[in-house]
Parts: C-alpha cells; structure tokens; sequence
C-alpha cells in the first residue's frame, strides 16, 4: 500500500529565506508524485507533479522538487519565500493508471513571518 | 461550471440525523473523488467513482457512509446517524480521463460539517 510521510507539521521562516518541506513516500511500484497547496479559506490546487523525465520540477510561485528514487523522497524548495506563501502544503502520491486513488501526507504548514 | 462546485459549504446538524452532501465536478471529468479533511490532518480518501460506478470505496469508514453518482457527474455523499467523529470538512475532486490527463485533481471548497 502506498503512504506519504511528511516529516515537519509546522515550518516557521523568515520571509525571502530558502525553505524546504520533506515529503518521502513508500510504494512498491513506480508512482505520479504531487504538491499541492492550501492557502486560508480556499480550496487546495496543485502547485507542481512528477509523472516521469526530469527528476527536477518546477512548479507555480517559484517552487520546486526533485524526485530522488533511492531516497523514496520528493522533497518541495524554494529560494526565498513571500509572506504570501504562507498556507498548508500537501505532498501526495499516485500508482500509475486510471484507478489509483490518491494519498495525501498529513501536511506541512509553512509560516513566513515579516 | 469552471470549477468542481460543493454544496453546502457549511452544514450543521444533530447527532443522530442523516446529511447529504453534493458535488458537482467539472465538465466533462469523468473521474470523481471524495475525501475528508478533519482538523490539522491531510485529506483523508473515501471513495472514487469512474463515471457511474465506484471503482474503489475502500475509505469509507462504515456503513454509515454512501455515495452515489447515478448519471456520471453530480455525486452525491450521505451520512446515515451522524456521529460528532463525523465532525470534518469532506472535500470532492474531479480528474480527467484518457492520454491527456496529468492526474492532478481538481478540487472543490469543501463542505463542512458539523455534528452537535
């Protein structure tokens, strides 16, 4: 069965630093791998996805991940963080195909403070 | 509609009652997905429906639980004898289908629930 791992509930950052959420994942078969992000109040959308090729993938609002195989890892970075990025983010994972669900970790919640 | 659409946003009932929540995805998805959200944790998966029919239910806490989709596009979620646990956000999420989908979901604002 496939299950994601988010390592950090809470990541507090100063605004323009680096950040990065880990998300690490545990499936026996190739997967699609995602982010997707909640601000306040709204619904969740997808800030980037991994279905194959370039192990880097670069999302909306200047976020990015690398897909590592031998880690089972998608960890999601940015160089400088906006108080604007300030929501919950949800790595996920899906098998191949068209009738895999989809699982979500249990989240990271960035905060930027001024 | 441009969106998946949830209704209602906001439901608040008693203990013991029954709730229904609905879901309208976007045109022509043919993929639809309903998840819970309880506080401080990520979506939880309840079932997924391929047009008609559920493909996977394996989410649904008990029998309690039931949803329908009976034309491929409005999906309907009920809750027999609400229980407080019952107490989340359930959040609906629609994916198109075939060689040009990314298998990003699309998801709704959620309806959220509450049992007193």
């Amino acid at each position: 069965a496939q299950s994601v791992t988010q390592l950090d509930s809470q990541v507090p950052v100063f605004e323009e630093a680096p950040v990065e959420l880990r998300c690490n994942y545990s499936s026996s078969v190739s997967v699609y791998l995602f982010w997707y992000v909640q601000y306040p109040n709204q619904g969740l959308q997808l800030l980037l996805k991994y279905l194959s090729g370039s192990t880097l993938v670069k999302g909306i609002n200047g976020f990015e991940a690398e897909f590592n195989k031998s880690q089972t890892s998608f960890h999601l970075r940015k160089p400088s963080v906006h108080i604007s990025d300030t929501a919950e983010y949800f790595c996920a994972v899906r098998g191949p195909g068209g009738g895999f669900k989809t699982i979500f970790g249990a989240g990271t919640r960035l905060f930027v403070k001024a | 509609g441009a969106g998946v659409s949830q209704t209602p946003s906001n439901k608040v009932t008693e203990k013991g009652k029954y709730v229904e929540l609905r879901c309208d995805p976007i045109s022509g998805h043919t993929a639809l997905y309903w998840y819970r959200q309880s506080l401080g944790q990520g979506p939880e998966f309840l079932i997924y429906f391929q047009g008609t029919g559920a493909a996977d239910d394996s989410g649904l806490p008990n029998d309690r639980f039931f949803a329908v989709r009976p034309e491929g596009s409005v999906s309907t979620l009920k809750i027999q004898r609400t229980e407080r646990g019952d107490s989340a956000v359930y959040l609906c999420a629609s994916r198109a289908q075939g060689q040009t989908s990314t298998g990003e979901l699309f998801f709704g604002e959620g309806s959220r629930l509450t049992v007193l």
